[in-house]
C-alpha cells in the first residue's frame, strides 16, 4: 500500500481537462510544498513533469499544471493529446524520518 | 547533458547481496546542490524510493529497507552504488538512479530478478 493515494485510472477525450488527486496527510503532502509529479510511458523511466508543487521544469508543456489544498495534490492536464496516454505518479518530501513518498501512481487514457 | 547509467548484475540469487553502481556523466557528482538517489519498480506496479546519499556520504534512507540498504559514493570515478542484502522474489524490479532535489534525471533502469 502506498503512502500517497492517487486513483488507478483516469480517462479524457483529446482536447479535454483531466484532473489527478494525490492524497497525503499531514505529515507529508499537507505540511510541506514539496509534491512533485512524474510521468511514465511504457518501458520508459519517469519524467519529471511538476516540482515544488506548481513549478514546471523547461521543456514542459503548460498544458500541465499542479496545485494543492490541504492534505491533497492535483495535477490537471488541459488540451488532452494521445501523447499524454502514460502512467503518472505523485511524490512528496514527508519529513525527517520517513523523507520521500510515491503515490501508487495512475493510469491516463486518452479515449 | 547530465546522463546517468546503472550498471550490475541482473539475476540475483535469494539471500544474496543487490549490488548496483551508477555512473554520471556531463556533471559532477559533487555538485553541492543535489542528493543522489535510487527508486525501483516492480514489474507491473509504482515506485518505490529507496534512498539517497550526498556527495559528503550523508545517506538517508526508506524506514522499510533501511535494514537491508546500503548506498555509497565515489566522487573520483563520479559513481554512486546500492547494496540490498537478503534479497528475496519481492526484490524483483526495475532499479533507476536519478539526481535528487526533484528527481529530474533519471537512468534508463535496469532490470534485477531475483531468482535460484
Amino acid at each position: 500500500q502506498s503512502a500517497l493515494t492517487q486513483p488507478a485510472s483516469v480517462s479524457g477525450s483529446p482536447g479535454q481537462s483531466i484532473t489527478i488527486s494525490c492524497t497525503g496527510t499531514s505529515s507529508d503532502v499537507g505540511s510541506y510544498n514539496l509534491v512533485s509529479w512524474y510521468q511514465q510511458h511504457p518501458g520508459k523511466a519517469p519524467k519529471l513533469m511538476i516540482y515544488e508543487v506548481s513549478k514546471r521544469p523547461s521543456g514542459v508543456s503548460n498544458r500541465f499544471s499542479g496545485s494543492k489544498s490541504g492534505n491533497t495534490a492535483s495535477l490537471t492536464i488541459s488540451g488532452l493529446q494521445a501523447e499524454d496516454e502514460a502512467d503518472y505518479y505523485c511524490c512528496s518530501y514527508a519529513g525527517s524520518s520517513t523523507y520521500v513518498v510515491f503515490g501508487g501512481g495512475t493510469k491516463l487514457t486518452v479515449l | 547533458q547530465l546522463q546517468l547509467q546503472e550498471s550490475g548484475p541482473g539475476l540475483v540469487k535469494p539471500s544474496e547481496t543487490l549490488s548496483l553502481t551508477c555512473t554520471v556523466s556531463g556533471g559532477s557528482i559533487s555538485s553541492s546542490s543535489y542528493y543522489w538517489g535510487w527508486i525501483r519498480q516492480p514489474p507491473g506496479k509504482g515506485l518505490e524510493w529507496i534512498g539517497s546519499i550526498y556527495y559528503s556520504g550523508s545517506t538517508y534512507y526508506n524506514p522499510s529497507l533501511k535494514s537491508r540498504v546500503t548506498i555509497s559514493v565515489d566522487t573520483s570515478k563520479n559513481q554512486f552504488s546500492l547494496k540490498l542484502s537478503s534479497v528475496t522474489a519481492a526484490d524483483t524490479a526495475v532499479y533507476y538512479c536519478a539526481r535528487q532535489l526533484w528527481f529530474d534525471y533519471w537512468g534508463q533502469g535496469t532490470l534485477v530478478t531475483v531468482s535460484s
